[in-house]
């Protein structure tokens, strides 16, 4: 069973779309996070959820809304999207908030046209 | 958290060992290392972490200098498999505000 799983792997998707991505983890985690990986591959934090509670958010755009219901799923919606969006997101989580032993899903892939 | 420096890219032999190098001269004393790696296409994967005791796992071993100021990333015997970005990252553990920092990291490849 994969660890950390994130839906759709591929998105593509006109300028001005709505769009979710959906995460879920079967450890058991408490923190779970959203990080963006832009095309010179850097790779940096969004959002970070710990017990369904926001603890970061990283000067993230008011479009983007992640969305917790239970500590196993943290999903991120995207409203009015823009070419600068696209990039690869990743889903991660850790044991407890400052854990620094996460656990990445294998990324979502947004393109917007 | 401290600023860490790394070679961007680096050649190991299939079998060889591969020895990654980190330059962490502003680390503190309550600030971990870390090492992550990233294979094309998949999510980060965590290798290792230590203060100040040299640490080894079933994928790695970390050689931190008595200083703290450097370290080395040791994967004993390189396989094709393990050609990915090497991440080498310091953090307070424990710190109120959690944020694992990404820098740019160093591309591995190993080859044949």
């Amino acid at each position: 069973d994969t660890a950390v799983s994130q839906t759709p792997k591929y998105l593509v998707t006109q300028m001005g779309n709505d769009k979710s991505i959906k995460c879920e983890q079967n450890l058991g985690h408490d923190t779970m996070y959203w990080y963006k990986q832009d095309s010179k591959k850097f790779l940096k934090i969004m959002f970070s959820y710990n017990n369904k509670e926001l603890i970061i958010n990283e000067t993230v755009p008011n479009r983007f809304s992640p969305k917790s219901p239970d500590k196993a799923h943290l999903n991120l919606h995207i409203n009015s999207l823009e070419l600068g969006d696209s990039a690869v997101y990743f889903c991660a989580s850790s044991q407890a908030q400052n854990n620094e032993k996460l656990f990445f899903g294998s990324g979502t892939q947004l393109s917007v046209l | 958290d401290a600023k860490t420096t790394q070679p961007p890219s680096m050649d190991c032999a299939e079998g060889r060992a591969a020895n990654l190098p980190c330059n962490h001269s502003t680390i503190s004393g309550n600030e971990y290392v870390y090492w992550y790696r990233q294979i094309h296409s998949q999510g980060p994967q965590y290798i290792i972490h230590g203060l100040k005791n040299n640490e080894t796992n079933e994928m790695a071993s970390l050689i931190i200098t008595e200083d703290r100021k450097s370290s080395t990333l040791i994967l004993p015997h390189a396989t094709l498999r393990d050609t990915a970005v090497y991440y080498c990252i310091v953090r307070v553990v424990g710190a109120g505000s959690y944020q694992l920092t990404f820098g740019k990291g160093t591309k591995l490849s190993v080859i044949p």
